[in-house]
């Protein structure tokens, strides 16, 4: 069965550049979620997209922005990278097609901020 | 607000025995409650989904209980082996959009 693909896997960036965090939803699900993972931290939410449309924000900062394109997929965008943006990124979907609105996790990606 | 506890934060058991990892959340209004195994440095996998209107789910060596009113799941480990070993975390949907609020994790070493 499809899963939720991430890319990159890995990304080593210096102090103050950008990245760009991208993911591909499992096929018919509408929904995705972004979440934010610090050394030995649990997963933090960060924002969600239903139908193409921010559907709720958590405690992302403001250099990040994201979007949901036509063909469901997700960017997350970081400007002005900080060491403590290093962490691993998740993205999760979810849809109507399956059964109580379960999260499905893609295998994340690690960013290090040098 | 929607708080997410794990007990024990850590535990090491030797291989074989049947274990129980304790969640615990403070707003029993929830829609589901998922638990995740998450290997070091890895993705999270989903291992078992409790509908509110359930109170057991199973697969395989695992059982997970929810009580909705007292704000309490369990996660069961039956038989435990090394390759349990792994960080287990709880969530939770919060809000409208269902977005996940996780439990601060239980780190399982299961000893051969």
């Amino acid at each position: 069965a499809a899963g939720v693909i991430q890319s990159p896997r890995h990304l080593i960036k210096e102090k103050r550049e950008t990245a760009t965090l991208k993911c591909y939803p499992i096929p018919r699900h509408d929904t995705v979620y972004w979440y934010q993972q610090g050394p030995g931290q649990d997963p933090q939410f960060l924002i969600s997209f239903y139908e193409k449309m921010q559907s709720d924000k958590g405690s992302i900062p403001d250099r990040f922005s994201a979007q949901q394109f036509s063909d469901y997929h997700s960017e997350l965008n970081m400007s002005s990278l900080e060491l403590g943006d290093s962490a691993l990124y998740f993205c999760a979907s979810s849809g109507q097609v399956d059964s109580y609105n379960e999260q499905f996790f893609g295998p994340g990606t690690r960013l290090t901020v040098l | 607000k929607q708080e997410v506890t794990q007990i024990p934060a850590a535990l090491s058991v030797p291989e074989g025995e049947n274990l129980v990892l304790n969640c615990s959340f403070t707003d029993s209004a929830i829609y589901n409650l998922q638990w995740f195994r998450q290997d070091p440095g890895k993705g999270l996998t989903s291992l078992l989904l409790i509908q509110s209107s359930q109170r057991e789910q199973t697969s395989g060596r695992l059982n997970a209980s929810l009580d909705k009113s007292s704000g309490r799941s369990t996660l069961y480990i039956a038989a435990s082996q090394p390759g349990d070993s792994a960080t287990y975390l709880c969530a939770v949907p919060g809000g409208a959009t269902n977005k996940l609020i996780f439990g601060t994790g239980t780190l399982l070493a299961v000893q051969p």
